[in-house]
């Protein structure tokens, strides 16, 4: 069974701040690990994706997260928050035969003037 | 190349119609997958098809169903429809095969709101 913890539903930061977004993943199988945004009224695209390769996985829009095995961990940050980058933002994680995405409960960032 | 695309995006039915919602893929990708979305349980997987066949079921009632066609396009269905089926439909498809990391490309999602 896999599931998906993103602590903190709500997160505010104020423009040009550091982004720090919270996931903790369970899986009994190495898993596949991704990040989603999404806008209101659109469906969710896909911001990076942790596949075995690199534990540091840069992605779109200038987020990066880093896959801690130890921590069974994969935060997502930015350096400096856009208003742009205000959003709801979904973690996910797969694997195995298993191909079905097991979403977190997401986290709604809003970036303050 | 183009996204994923759903059809409608908005829909209003009565509570003990059914409903249709389509989805076509990214050319090229074989699997599709359905994702329920509502403010109390979030995204919650609906079922996944691959050349046609269904390989993967989430836990919803019998009243959810899907299909897909030879051409990777994929329907789900929704009958006898609730209250509680008022949620965002999302459809994703992703690449498969070898080296492939499971990574799913979104729609827009059908919005359904059942009176």
């Amino acid at each position: 069974a896999q599931s998906v913890t993103q602590l903190g539903s709500h997160v505010s930061v104020s423009e040009g701040a550091l982004v720090l977004l919270r996931c903790n993943y369970s899986s009994s199988v190495p898993p596949y690990l991704f990040w989603y945004v999404q806008y209101p009224n659109q469906g969710l695209q896909l911001l990076l994706k942790y596949t075995s390769a690199a534990t540091l996985v840069k992605g779109i829009n200038g987020f990066e997260a880093e896959f801690k095995k130890s921590e069974t961990s994969f935060h997502l940050t930015k350096p400096s928050a856009h208003m742009s980058d205000a959003a709801e933002y979904f973690c996910a994680v797969s694997g195995g035969s298993n191909y079905k995405l097991t979403f977190g409960k997401g986290t709604l960032l809003t970036v303050n003037p | 190349k183009a996204g994923v695309t759903q059809t409608p995006r908005y829909l209003i039915k009565t509570r003990g119609q059914q409903v249709t919602l389509s989805c076509s893929p990214i050319s090229g990708h074989r699997s599709v997958s359905w994702y329920q979305q509502t403010p109390g349980q979030g995204l919650q997987f609906l079922f996944e098809y691959f050349s046609e066949t269904q390989r993967n079921k989430g836990n919803f009632p019998g009243r959810f169903s899907g299909r897909q066609f030879s051409n990777s396009r994929s329907e789900m269905n929704v009958s006898t429809l609730e209250l509680g089926d008022s949620a965002l439909y999302l459809c994703a498809s992703s690449p498969t095969g070898a080296g492939s990391s499971y990574e799913q490309y979104f729609g827009p999602g059908t919005r359904l709101t059942v009176t």
